[in-house]
This record gives C-alpha cells, sequence and structure tokens, in this order.
C-alpha cells in the first residue's frame, strides 16, 4: 500500500463548476499538508499548504484536512479553463521529506 | 529572479549510455532534491542535499545513480550505465531552511525528460 493515495482520474468538468480533488493517506507522522499544481511539461509550484487539521480557503481555493480521517481535500469553485492541470497532493512530517500522490488530472472545459 | 534552471530539457539516449543531468538551483537557496516522476510511480524523491552534502540518498534506486553538488549554485545526477526503465521526468527542486522548508514548499524547475531506448 502506498503512503499516499490520490485518484489519478481524469476529471473533466464545464466551466465554474465546482472541483473536487482528494487524498487519503496512512502515516499518521504527517502534519503539514500540500496541494501542488503542474501544468502540463511543467514543474509542479506549491497552490496551498494547510498546518494540521483544519480548513484554509485562498480565493477559490479552499484546502481541508481531517487528521482523524487521515483524509485530506481540495476544492476549486468558480473553475476556469486556466485551472486545468495535474493537482498533486503532498505531506510530511518533521523532516524534509516530502511524500507526493499520483496526481489527478483536471480540465475545466469552456 | 530565475528560478531553478535544468539541462537538458530532453535527452534520448540508447541502453548503456552514461546520461549527466544538470541543476542550478535559486540563489540563496540551501536545500536542493531531486526527484523523479513517472506514470505508474509518481513522483519518487531520490536525494536531497544541505549545504552542498548529501544528506538522504535513500531513494536512489541503484548504484548506477549518482549525484553530486560540488557548489552551492550547481548539481548533477548521472545514470551509468542507462536503462530503459530509467526513462521518466527528472526534477531538481531547491528550497531553504525556515518557512519554505517548513511549509513543505520546494520550487521545482521544468524538468529534464529522459528517454532510454
Amino acid at each position: 500500500q502506498k503512503e499516499v493515495e490520490q485518484d489519478p482520474g481524469p476529471l473533466s468538468v464545464p466551466e465554474g463548476a465546482i472541483v473536487s480533488l482528494n487524498c487519503t493517506y496512512s502515516n499518521s507522522a504527517f502534519q503539514y499538508f500540500m496541494w501542488y499544481r503542474q501544468y502540463s511539461r511543467k514543474g509542479p509550484e506549491l497552490l496551498m499548504y494547510t498546518y494540521s487539521s483544519g480548513n484554509k480557503e485562498d480565493g477559490r481555493f479552499t484546502a481541508q484536512v481531517d487528521k482523524s480521517s487521515k483524509y485530506i481535500s481540495l476544492f476549486i469553485r468558480d473553475s476556469q479553463p486556466s485551472d486545468s492541470a495535474t493537482y498533486l497532493c503532498a505531506m510530511k512530517s518533521n523532516d524534509y521529506k516530502l511524500s507526493f500522490g499520483a496526481g489527478t488530472t483536471v480540465t475545466v472545459r469552456a | 529572479d530565475a528560478g531553478v534552471i535544468q539541462s537538458p530539457r530532453h535527452e534520448v539516449t540508447e541502453m548503456g549510455q552514461e546520461v549527466t543531468l544538470r541543476c542550478k538551483p535559486i540563489s540563496g537557496h540551501d536545500y536542493l532534491f531531486w526527484y523523479r516522476q513517472t506514470m505508474m510511480r509518481g513522483l519518487e524523491l531520490l536525494i536531497y542535499f544541505n549545504n552542498n552534502v548529501p544528506i538522504d540518498d535513500s531513494g536512489m534506486p541503484e548504484d548506477r545513480f549518482s549525484a553530486k553538488m560540488p557548489n552551492a549554485s550547481f548539481s548533477t545526477l548521472k545514470i551509468q550505465p542507462s536503462e530503459p526503465r530509467d526513462s521518466a521526468v527528472y526534477f531538481c527542486a531547491s528550497s531553504f531552511y525556515g518557512r519554505g522548508l517548513v511549509t513543505g514548499e520546494l520550487f521545482f524547475g521544468e524538468g529534464s525528460r529522459l528517454t532510454v531506448l
């Protein structure tokens, strides 16, 4: 079993829809939870991070962490074609090694 | 400011050949990471350096892989001899101690796409 599980999709939604992405994990030592966005043929870039459990909102993006269920989510409201990318969840404990999910490819149709 | 710079962007080689991938981290960053990305295994950490010193190379798949960081502005990942199963996108990322690394913010280059025939 992988340390971080993420549904690879792909996910196709119409413009303006809400996109829901999620990951599960097995390592209870993880304390920092991140979402990276990767455009085609580019490197990943950090979108949001959350420490421990709770919600965090940044514009159209909301990240949720439920440590009791070992489950994290990313919601994209009012999705735009420019949101079309692969979204990777990542997490870490107190060291500097990130564990990544496989990534979910999202296409927002205009 | 320039981001992480990797070269070559694409490399096609034949099995058995030596491959050298290069990385220039962001100036001032004291941590450098090498990752490999494949469809089957996703992003895997190969090795990381702190202040040019290798800290953890437990992700390096075999002795055919080696990485060096001779100075703060340059690192190489070498595969010798290369095999078809090494085909992947290799990413270099850098970060800095403090908020960046604590929160997991890595700055990735655009990757080197390696195809071994």
